[in-house]
């Protein structure tokens, strides 16, 4: 695809329900973020991959939340038994460290809500 | 700590006014510095700097970076209610990105 896609775009859940947001980034670009970001706050780190490196976890805010990656394409983002300050919008991003543009290309996150 | 600095938090203008945004820094391994527009939801990308005092302009946009004081300016002339959004700084350090809070600009008519 031309850019990074995230789905679903909108999703509304239970407190206590565990939900999965999934990104698919730019083919080719072999680092992959997540970001969290609350109303009207600023982009929060919560985990980068890099190629079949360990991924830094190191903004993961509890061991709810948990990603994986299959290779260098698709990622899932999971957290279990939702809480109401897990609403947020959630973005991905990827990147080709050391490209020429050392850009990240962002999807449209999906907007997560926690009743 | 690695950490992003954005100032004003947020600004309102009217249509024709130039602004000015700025970003500082603290980084170790300091790779890149990007300035993004966040209107919606995904921030689009407008500039990457990586070495000092080469201004970088699109249109009415422009910034610049200096690296021995650490920190980065936006510049927007001319402003339009079109500009009315969030400018988020990033900083690239090691693999990794750090961003800012972000400037909540508002232009109004």
């Amino acid at each position: 695809g031309a850019g990074v896609s995230q789905s679903p775009s909108n999703k509304v859940t239970e407190k206590g329900k565990d939900v999965e947001l999934r990104c698919d980034p730019i083919s080719g670009h072999t680092a992959l973020y997540w970001y969290r970001q609350r109303l009207g706050q600023g982009l929060e780190f919560l985990i980068y991959f890099q190629g079949n490196s360990a991924p830094d976890k190191s903004g993961l805010p509890s061991d709810r939340f948990s990603a994986e990656r299959t290779g260098e394409s698709v990622s899932t983002l999971t957290i279990q038994r939702t809480q109401q300050e897990d609403s947020a919008v959630y973005l991905c991003a990827s990147s080709w460290p050391g490209g020429p543009t050392d850009t990240q290309y962002f999807g449209p996150g999906t907007r997560l809500t926690v009743l | 700590e690695d950490k992003v600095v954005q100032s004003p938090l947020s600004l309102v203008v009217h249509e024709g006014d130039t602004v000015t945004l700025n970003c500082s820094y603290e980084v170790t391994n300091f790779r890149s510095l990007l300035w993004y527009k966040q209107e919606k939801k995904a921030p689009t990308f407008l500039f990457m700097l990586t070495s000092s005092g080469i201004e970088k302009k699109s249109g009415r946009l422009s910034s610049i970076l200096d690296k021995k004081e650490l920190f980065s300016i936006l510049n927007i002339t001319a402003t339009q209610t079109g500009d009315s959004a969030i400018y988020l700084c990033a900083v690239g350090y090691g693999q990794n990105f750090v961003f800012g809070p972000g400037t909540r600009l508002s232009v109004l008519p």
